[in-house]
């Protein structure tokens, strides 16, 4: 089945630690997405990445990195920098282009 | 402004009901329009694309006003697994791109 897939499902480090999330698709799609969504609170976007070996920042760069080696992958490193990195965090990819994007399940990341 | 606003709610009605939801842009130069429904603790999944012409499917209306930058959901007949939150997205990217800019939701409870 064609989908992304976004592990761990929860995750849990200690405060200092950097943690890496992983997102992988198989749709062969261009662009992808990483989000931010705290409690009762809308996506905020993080990074995304229109095309292999680029990606631009988002409104809340500021505490994370991004790689985009693989069209498949766009893994999201939560570094010490971040100062709350407790939150779900959610993967997305799309066609270029004004199209819709799909969604991994989200990872929920808490750090004490 | 936010880019883009959506009343958080909650609306709560009855089953049955016919319930409108709306959402304001600030990027006159947006080209494409979704609406999403996120259930709690879930990741978003497209409900349906928002065109020029507006577009039906089911008991979902959407709609779209360029000159006052809304967009608009209807859904009629409201049932009790249609309680969710609806986010509002918009391709704010001028230029082409795709970078998907999205509302804080609008929750919806159905009830009997």
């Amino acid at each position: 089945d064609g989908g992304i897939t976004q592990s761990p499902k929860y995750l849990f480090r200690k405060e200092g630690q950097n943690v890496t999330l992983s997102c992988e698709q198989n749709l062969n799609h261009d662009a992808m997405y990483w989000y931010r969504q705290d409690p009762g609170q809308g996506l905020r976007l993080i990074y995304y990445s229109q095309i292999v070996n680029d990606f631009q920042k988002g409104d809340i760069a500021e505490g994370y990195s991004v790689s985009r080696e693989k069209k498949e992958s766009f893994p999201l490193t939560v570094t010490s920098a971040q100062k709350n990195p407790t939150a779900f965090y959610l993967c997305a990819s799309s066609m270029q282009r004004d199209t819709e994007a799909f969604f991994g399940q989200g990872t929920r990341l808490t750090v004490v | 402004r936010k880019e883009v606003e959506q009343d958080p709610g909650p609306f709560n009605v009855p089953e049955g009901a016919t319930v409108a939801f709306n959402c304001t842009y600030s990027n006159s130069a947006s080209q494409s329009f979704f609406w999403y429904r996120q259930d709690c603790r879930k990741e978003p999944k497209l409900l349906m694309s928002v065109y020029s012409s507006g577009n039906e499917d089911g008991r979902f209306t959407a709609q779209l006003n360029r000159a006052s930058q809304y967009i608009s959901l209807l859904i009629r007949d409201s049932k009790l697994s249609d309680s969710a939150t609806y986010l509002c997205v918009v391709n704010m990217s001028p230029g082409g791109g795709n970078k998907l800019t999205f509302g804080t939701g609008t929750q919806l409870k159905v009830e009997l």
